[in-house]
């Protein structure tokens, strides 16, 4: 089991740009959150995704999108960039089986740089 | 609004010496309460999750509780090694999924 992975590992870009990242859930897991990462602080929820739908959203600007497909596979789009958005981009899944007592595993995360 | 917090932000201790980290919540109604390791510029790794009705739960050298009614969580990791060090982060779990995360405690365990 690869667990959580996310792609690419780094990514610079300059303000103004747009921005993909990707993420492949544990094998087993439907859910899908993304979280952002600041420097020397503890994650922020951004929102996650359940059978292809946003189902869960933090206290981010509609410029921070995402999609879910049938394979749980996810991407969180940025647009219009802005330097505060520099941060680690984390992924995590979960399984909404009640077994499972939503545990998430975290991905190793898309450190993003704008400049 | 659920928020967590974790002091001390940073702990130094020698190699050998209990490790005690404290997380605190001021919403109650939680569903679990997960703690996690984070080496610099890494992911995170879950170390221990604890559900709401649970007291505490153990893992080799780790050891976590939760007083859902004080709104508390320690992390204990006993007889520290240098290999210990890194940033601890707590996580509550409301309903939908969302983890609310503390600040972190960044610790450091001289040889």
């Amino acid at each position: 089991d690869a667990g959580v992975t996310q792609s690419p590992t780094h990514l610079i870009k300059t303000r103004g740009q747009q921005v993909t990242l990707r993420c492949s859930p544990k094998s087993g897991h439907d859910t899908v959150s993304w979280y952002q990462q600041a420097l020397g602080q503890g994650p922020q929820f951004i929102f996650q995704y359940y059978e292809e739908e946003e189902r869960q959203r933090g206290n981010f600007p509609d410029r921070f999108s995402g999609h879910q497909f049938p394979n749980y596979s996810s991407e969180l789009n940025v647009n219009a960039l802005l330097l505060g958005d520099s941060a680690l981009y984390l992924c995590a899944s979960s399984s909404m089986s009640p077994s499972s007592y939503n545990e998430q595993f975290f991905g190793p995360g898309t450190r993003l740089t704008v400049l | 609004k659920q928020e967590v917090t974790q002091i001390p932000a940073a702990l130094s201790v020698p190699e050998g010496e209990n490790l005690v980290l404290n997380c605190s919540f001021t919403d109650s109604a939680i569903y679990n309460l997960q703690w996690f390791r984070q080496d610099p510029g890494k992911g995170l790794t879950s170390l221990l999750l604890i559900q709401s009705s649970q007291r505490e739960q153990t893992s080799g050298r780790l050891n976590a509780s939760l007083d859902k009614s004080s709104g508390r969580s320690t992390l204990y990791i006993a007889a520290s090694q240098p290999g210990d060090s890194a940033t601890y982060l707590c996580a509550a779990k409301a309903a939908g999924n969302k983890l609310t995360f503390g600040g972190g405690t960044r610790v450091l365990v001289k040889p």
